[in-house]
């Protein structure tokens, strides 16, 4: 059950774009469209942002996307703005029943 | 408005035990599956445990199993964590969530469980 693996830090203007991977196998994000991604700001609780790659929960804004290509599933945030600087985790449905996370990216809008 | 109010975290010892629960209210509890997610100070999210709407499944990550149990109580609308032969490792805030393998798509404030000698 090793970690999915994400990128430990990006950064963008406010304005631009970032786009976030989290890479698996055959056994995890190559295999199932259970695919998550989670907003955490320091001190505080996830927030669901995306789900099944690409689905947004209402309320997320439409600046945060999702996408998977194989192995890899992406978060892509257009129109950066100060309040999106946060980590963001990704996590994936495996085959032996399990959730994983990945290690975390920590967002920093410059 | 969907609350998840995690309690019963602590100090305790290497090898103790203890018993988390969360208290949710504001959506149907005994129709949604419910999961037990913690966080290492400085560390990212590591899932723990996973358990169906009427308790018949439960899934643990493997370094917990046989010494975690996930239980629920739909009358009470509450979930359990008990944790027993704790380690330092199991040091962490650990949070409940509404829902399983698709989307944790609520998630409490957490409560923090430290074992030190």
């Amino acid at each position: 059950q090793s970690a999915l693996t994400q990128p430990p830090s990006v950064s963008g203007s406010p304005g631009q774009s970032v786009t976030i991977s989290c890479t698996g196998t055959s056994r995890d994000v190559g295999s199932y469209n259970r695919v998550s991604w989670y907003q955490q700001p320091p001190g505080t609780a996830p927030k669901l942002m995306i789900y099944e790659v690409s689905n947004r929960p209402s309320g997320v804004p439409d600046r945060f996307s999702g996408s998977k290509s194989g192995n890899t599933a992406s978060l892509t945030i257009s129109g950066l703005q100060a309040e999106d600087e946060a980590d963001y985790y990704c996590s994936s449905y495996t085959s032996s029943s399990t959730l994983v996370f990945g290690g975390g990216t920590k967002l920093t809008v410059l | 408005e969907v609350q998840l109010v995690e309690s019963g975290g602590g100090l305790v010892q290497p090898g103790g035990s203890l018993r988390l629960s969360c208290a949710a209210s504001g959506f149907t509890f005994s129709s949604y599956w419910t999961s037990w997610v913690r966080q290492a100070p400085g560390r990212g999210l590591e899932w723990v445990a996973t358990i169906k709407q009427d308790g018949s499944e439960k899934y643990y990550v493997d370094s917990v199993k046989g010494r975690f149990t996930i239980s629920r109580d739909n009358a009470k609308n509450s979930l359990y964590l008990q944790m027993n032969s704790l380690r330092a490792e199991d040091t962490a805030v650990y949070y409940c969530g509404r829902g399983s393998f698709v989307k944790i798509d609520y998630w409490g404030q957490g409560t923090l469980v430290t074992v030190s000698s």
